[in-house]
Protein backbone atom coordinates (compact mmCIF):
# COMPACT_ATOMS: atom_id res chain seq x y z
CA UNK A 1 0.00 0.00 0.00
CA UNK A 2 1.56 3.30 -1.16
CA UNK A 3 2.01 6.07 1.63
CA UNK A 4 2.60 9.59 1.12
CA UNK A 5 3.39 11.96 3.93
CA UNK A 6 4.32 15.74 3.92
CA UNK A 7 6.58 17.50 6.05
CA UNK A 8 7.77 20.71 6.81
CA UNK A 9 7.16 24.37 8.59
CA UNK A 10 3.72 24.97 9.16
CA UNK A 11 4.36 29.38 9.05
CA UNK A 12 6.06 30.92 6.90
CA UNK A 13 7.38 34.72 7.11
CA UNK A 14 6.23 36.68 3.80
CA UNK A 15 9.29 37.12 1.49
CA UNK A 16 10.69 33.67 2.34
CA UNK A 17 10.99 29.80 0.98
CA UNK A 18 8.16 27.61 1.65
CA UNK A 19 9.99 24.11 2.11
CA UNK A 20 7.93 21.07 2.06
CA UNK A 21 9.25 17.32 1.99
CA UNK A 22 6.91 14.24 1.00
CA UNK A 23 7.86 11.25 1.79
CA UNK A 24 7.50 7.71 -0.03
CA UNK A 25 6.49 4.40 1.37
CA UNK A 26 5.26 1.42 -0.19
CA UNK A 27 6.77 2.19 -3.56
CA UNK A 28 10.24 3.75 -5.03
CA UNK A 29 10.13 7.09 -6.17
CA UNK A 30 12.31 5.84 -8.69
CA UNK A 31 9.14 3.75 -10.60
CA UNK A 32 7.45 5.22 -13.71
CA UNK A 33 5.58 7.79 -11.98
CA UNK A 34 5.83 11.43 -11.68
CA UNK A 35 5.34 12.86 -8.14
CA UNK A 36 3.24 16.09 -7.31
CA UNK A 37 2.89 19.10 -5.59
CA UNK A 38 -0.98 20.03 -5.51
CA UNK A 39 -2.28 22.61 -3.19
CA UNK A 40 -5.80 23.95 -1.94
CA UNK A 41 -6.15 27.45 -0.63
CA UNK A 42 -8.84 27.49 2.78
CA UNK A 43 -11.86 27.22 1.09
CA UNK A 44 -10.74 27.04 -2.34
CA UNK A 45 -10.12 24.76 -5.65
CA UNK A 46 -7.15 22.62 -6.46
CA UNK A 47 -4.52 24.04 -7.77
CA UNK A 48 -1.33 22.22 -9.12
CA UNK A 49 1.88 23.05 -8.61
CA UNK A 50 4.65 20.87 -10.19
CA UNK A 51 5.84 17.54 -10.74
CA UNK A 52 8.92 15.69 -10.74
CA UNK A 53 10.06 12.41 -12.25
CA UNK A 54 12.92 9.92 -10.92
CA UNK A 55 15.20 11.07 -13.53
CA UNK A 56 14.92 14.69 -12.06
CA UNK A 57 12.83 15.95 -15.13
CA UNK A 58 10.54 18.28 -13.85
CA UNK A 59 7.09 19.88 -15.20
CA UNK A 60 6.16 23.09 -13.32
CA UNK A 61 2.34 24.88 -13.44
CA UNK A 62 3.53 28.29 -15.81
CA UNK A 63 1.87 30.98 -13.43
CA UNK A 64 4.83 29.59 -10.31
CA UNK A 65 7.23 28.56 -12.81
CA UNK A 66 9.42 31.53 -11.65
CA UNK A 67 9.63 30.38 -7.95
CA UNK A 68 9.13 26.46 -8.09
CA UNK A 69 11.83 23.97 -7.39
CA UNK A 70 10.86 20.34 -6.48
CA UNK A 71 13.93 17.83 -6.33
CA UNK A 72 14.15 14.02 -5.73
CA UNK A 73 16.11 12.27 -2.92
CA UNK A 74 16.18 8.75 -4.61
CA UNK A 75 18.38 7.54 -1.00
CA UNK A 76 15.17 8.69 0.99
CA UNK A 77 12.37 7.61 -1.11
CA UNK A 78 11.48 11.66 -1.21
CA UNK A 79 10.85 14.16 -3.14
CA UNK A 80 10.31 18.26 -2.14
CA UNK A 81 8.70 21.27 -3.13
CA UNK A 82 10.40 24.91 -2.48
CA UNK A 83 8.46 27.63 -3.35
CA UNK A 84 10.23 31.37 -2.88
CA UNK A 85 8.97 35.25 -2.44
CA UNK A 86 5.88 33.68 -0.63
CA UNK A 87 2.68 35.71 0.09
CA UNK A 88 -0.27 35.47 1.59
CA UNK A 89 -1.32 33.87 -1.31
CA UNK A 90 0.42 31.05 -0.91
CA UNK A 91 -1.47 30.37 1.91
CA UNK A 92 -3.14 26.44 1.34
CA UNK A 93 -3.17 23.29 2.49
CA UNK A 94 -0.25 21.56 0.28
CA UNK A 95 -0.08 17.87 -0.91
CA UNK A 96 2.04 15.61 -2.19
CA UNK A 97 0.72 12.97 -4.52
CA UNK A 98 1.11 10.30 -7.10
CA UNK A 99 -0.04 11.14 -10.52
CA UNK A 100 -2.76 10.06 -10.15
CA UNK A 101 -3.95 8.43 -7.72
CA UNK A 102 -2.32 8.40 -4.39
CA UNK A 103 -2.19 11.59 -2.08
CA UNK A 104 -0.91 12.33 1.25
CA UNK A 105 -2.88 13.94 3.79
CA UNK A 106 -1.84 17.76 3.24
CA UNK A 107 -0.55 20.01 5.85
CA UNK A 108 -1.69 23.88 6.22
CA UNK A 109 1.14 26.05 5.10
CA UNK A 110 0.57 29.72 6.67
CA UNK A 111 2.12 32.80 5.43
CA UNK A 112 2.33 35.49 7.72
CA UNK A 113 4.25 37.36 10.04
CA UNK B 1 -9.85 30.94 -14.26
CA UNK B 2 -9.32 27.31 -14.39
CA UNK B 3 -9.23 26.01 -18.34
CA UNK B 4 -11.25 23.17 -17.10
CA UNK B 5 -14.72 24.19 -16.68
CA UNK B 6 -17.67 22.56 -14.21
CA UNK B 7 -20.44 23.78 -12.99
CA UNK B 8 -20.10 25.05 -9.31
CA UNK B 9 -22.76 23.22 -7.87
CA UNK B 10 -24.67 20.63 -7.72
CA UNK B 11 -28.01 18.83 -6.72
CA UNK B 12 -30.10 15.73 -6.30
CA UNK B 13 -32.33 14.24 -4.07
CA UNK B 14 -31.64 10.51 -2.58
CA UNK B 15 -31.68 7.49 -4.53
CA UNK B 16 -31.34 10.17 -7.95
CA UNK B 17 -28.91 10.57 -10.77
CA UNK B 18 -26.50 13.93 -10.88
CA UNK B 19 -24.42 13.89 -14.08
CA UNK B 20 -21.22 16.85 -13.23
CA UNK B 21 -19.55 17.94 -16.61
CA UNK B 22 -15.58 19.35 -16.97
CA UNK B 23 -15.25 21.07 -20.53
CA UNK B 24 -11.76 21.32 -21.68
CA UNK B 25 -10.49 22.01 -25.14
CA UNK B 26 -8.14 19.98 -27.41
CA UNK B 27 -4.71 20.11 -25.76
CA UNK B 28 -6.17 18.38 -22.75
CA UNK B 29 -9.29 16.11 -22.66
CA UNK B 30 -9.54 16.53 -26.31
CA UNK B 31 -6.27 14.26 -26.66
CA UNK B 32 -5.79 13.21 -23.05
CA UNK B 33 -7.40 11.57 -20.96
CA UNK B 34 -9.95 13.08 -18.13
CA UNK B 35 -9.37 11.95 -14.11
CA UNK B 36 -12.24 12.33 -11.24
CA UNK B 37 -11.65 13.03 -7.88
CA UNK B 38 -13.83 13.14 -4.72
CA UNK B 39 -12.95 15.30 -1.61
CA UNK B 40 -14.65 15.43 1.34
CA UNK B 41 -14.48 18.29 3.99
CA UNK B 42 -11.09 18.34 6.00
CA UNK B 43 -9.86 15.58 3.85
CA UNK B 44 -7.38 15.27 0.88
CA UNK B 45 -8.90 14.44 -2.84
CA UNK B 46 -9.55 10.29 -3.10
CA UNK B 47 -9.55 9.37 -7.30
CA UNK B 48 -12.80 8.18 -8.26
CA UNK B 49 -12.22 7.65 -12.03
CA UNK B 50 -9.14 7.47 -14.12
CA UNK B 51 -8.58 6.83 -17.70
CA UNK B 52 -11.99 8.17 -18.45
CA UNK B 53 -14.07 5.88 -17.42
CA UNK B 54 -12.12 3.26 -15.16
CA UNK B 55 -12.80 2.24 -11.68
CA UNK B 56 -10.36 1.83 -8.63
CA UNK B 57 -10.81 -0.63 -6.75
CA UNK B 58 -13.31 0.12 -4.12
CA UNK B 59 -14.96 2.95 -5.84
CA UNK B 60 -18.80 1.49 -6.06
CA UNK B 61 -20.15 1.37 -9.44
CA UNK B 62 -23.12 3.95 -8.64
CA UNK B 63 -20.07 6.60 -10.03
CA UNK B 64 -19.55 6.21 -13.66
CA UNK B 65 -17.23 8.36 -16.42
CA UNK B 66 -17.21 9.37 -19.87
CA UNK B 67 -15.63 11.60 -22.24
CA UNK B 68 -16.80 12.51 -25.42
CA UNK B 69 -14.37 15.09 -27.82
CA UNK B 70 -13.55 17.84 -25.30
CA UNK B 71 -15.67 17.29 -22.88
CA UNK B 72 -15.71 14.41 -19.70
CA UNK B 73 -19.10 13.72 -17.87
CA UNK B 74 -18.80 11.70 -13.83
CA UNK B 75 -22.32 10.33 -13.46
CA UNK B 76 -23.48 9.58 -10.50
CA UNK B 77 -26.60 7.40 -9.64
CA UNK B 78 -28.62 6.36 -6.22
CA UNK B 79 -27.28 9.42 -4.64
CA UNK B 80 -26.46 8.89 -0.71
CA UNK B 81 -25.70 11.49 2.01
CA UNK B 82 -22.61 10.01 1.92
CA UNK B 83 -21.92 11.36 -1.69
CA UNK B 84 -22.30 15.14 -0.45
CA UNK B 85 -18.68 16.56 -1.24
CA UNK B 86 -16.65 18.17 -3.59
CA UNK B 87 -15.82 16.99 -7.03
CA UNK B 88 -12.94 17.85 -9.42
CA UNK B 89 -11.97 16.65 -12.89
CA UNK B 90 -8.27 16.61 -14.16
CA UNK B 91 -6.30 16.22 -16.92
CA UNK B 92 -3.18 16.84 -18.47
CA UNK B 93 -2.36 19.52 -20.68
CA UNK B 94 -0.30 18.99 -23.79
CA UNK B 95 0.20 22.25 -24.68
CA UNK B 96 0.90 23.78 -21.42
CA UNK B 97 2.88 20.45 -20.40
CA UNK B 98 0.85 20.90 -16.99
CA UNK B 99 -1.69 19.05 -14.87
CA UNK B 100 -5.10 21.31 -14.70
CA UNK B 101 -7.65 20.69 -12.44
CA UNK B 102 -11.28 21.99 -13.08
CA UNK B 103 -12.45 24.52 -10.63
CA UNK B 104 -14.62 21.80 -8.75
CA UNK B 105 -17.76 21.15 -8.11
CA UNK B 106 -19.51 21.09 -4.84
CA UNK B 107 -22.70 18.56 -4.83
CA UNK B 108 -25.35 18.39 -2.13
CA UNK B 109 -27.53 15.95 -1.29
CA UNK B 110 -30.89 17.57 -0.82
Amino acid sequence: QVQLQESGPGLVKPSGTLSLTCAVSGASISSSNWWNWVRQPPGKGLEWIGEIFHTGSTNYNPSLKSRVTISVDKSKNQFSLNLSSVTAADTAVYFCARRWDTWGQGTLVTVSS
Amino acid sequence: QSVLTQPPSASGTPGQGVTISCTGSSSNIGSNTANWYQQLPGTAPKLLIYSNNQRPSGVPDRFSGSKSGTSASLAISGLQSDDEADYYCAAWDARLNAVLFGGGTKLTVL
